[in-house]
């Protein structure tokens, strides 16, 4: 079974600054790894998803993220936070048959 | 974009009540929903996948007769629970798929539906 950990539940970043978002993940299969964000009392966004094609693969509002296999990970960053990036991010991880996301980091933009 | 819509956004029931959440595909016609569960600051917990005209399928842990899903048509798909109780609470998320109704396909989300049983 797969499973994804997200470290540290709360990131706060300067607005401007780098945003790095972390991720890593147990599969027994090639995963298919995804970043959802989702903003208060609102349903989830794709921002990007992997599978299995380009490592580094990139999302909508300027977000990337590289799927480092030996690392296990698939960390979420942006080159310089906005305003209006502050939401919950979500890290899943699928096989064929199920999606388990992560705990969820928020992210807090400081003015 | 795709668009996912759910009814009610908030539903505040009394225990023992049943009450159903509507979800629905605006502009496509999704083969497959997908039914999630969020406790408050956690994650999302997948319930159940539903498959238009076919019965769903429970997530282990999940109990059908509780929470039962019927996907009548490509653009909806209900959620009931049925004689709902307090640890019922949640906030519920349905999304949906156009293409081979796998969890790896891109999946659109609804705003989700936060149900609060008194």
């Amino acid at each position: 079974a797969q499973s994804v950990t997200q470290l540290g539940s709360h990131v706060s970043v300067s607005e401007g600054a780098l945003v790095l978002l972390r991720c890593n993940y147990s599969s027994s299969v090639p995963p298919y790894l995804f970043w959802y964000v989702q903003y208060p009392n609102q349903g989830l966004q794709l921002l990007l998803k992997y599978t299995s094609a380009a490592t580094l693969v990139k999302g909508i509002n300027g977000f990337e993220a590289e799927f480092k296999k030996s690392e296990t990970s698939f960390h979420l960053t942006k080159p310089s936070a906005h305003m209006s990036d502050a939401a919950e991010y979500f890290c899943a991880v699928s096989d064929l048959n199920d999606m388990r996301f992560g705990a969820g980091t928020r992210l807090t933009v400081k003015p | 974009g795709a668009v996912v819509s759910q009814h009610p956004s908030r539903v505040i029931c009394k225990s023992g009540t049943s009450v159903k959440i509507e979800c629905r595909s605006l502009d496509f016609q999704a083969t497959t929903m997908f039914w999630y569960r969020q406790f408050p600051k956690q994650s999302l917990m997948l319930m159940a996948t539903s498959n238009e005209g076919s019965k769903a399928t429970y997530e282990q842990g999940v109990e059908k007769d509780k929470f039962l899903i019927n996907h009548a048509s490509l653009t909806l798909s209900t959620l009931t629970v049925t004689s709902a109780h307090p640890e019922d609470s949640s906030f519920y998320i349905c999304s949906a798929t156009t293409d081979s109704g796998t969890v790896q396909e891109t999946q659109y989300f609804g705003p989700g539906t936060r149900l609060l049983v008194l």
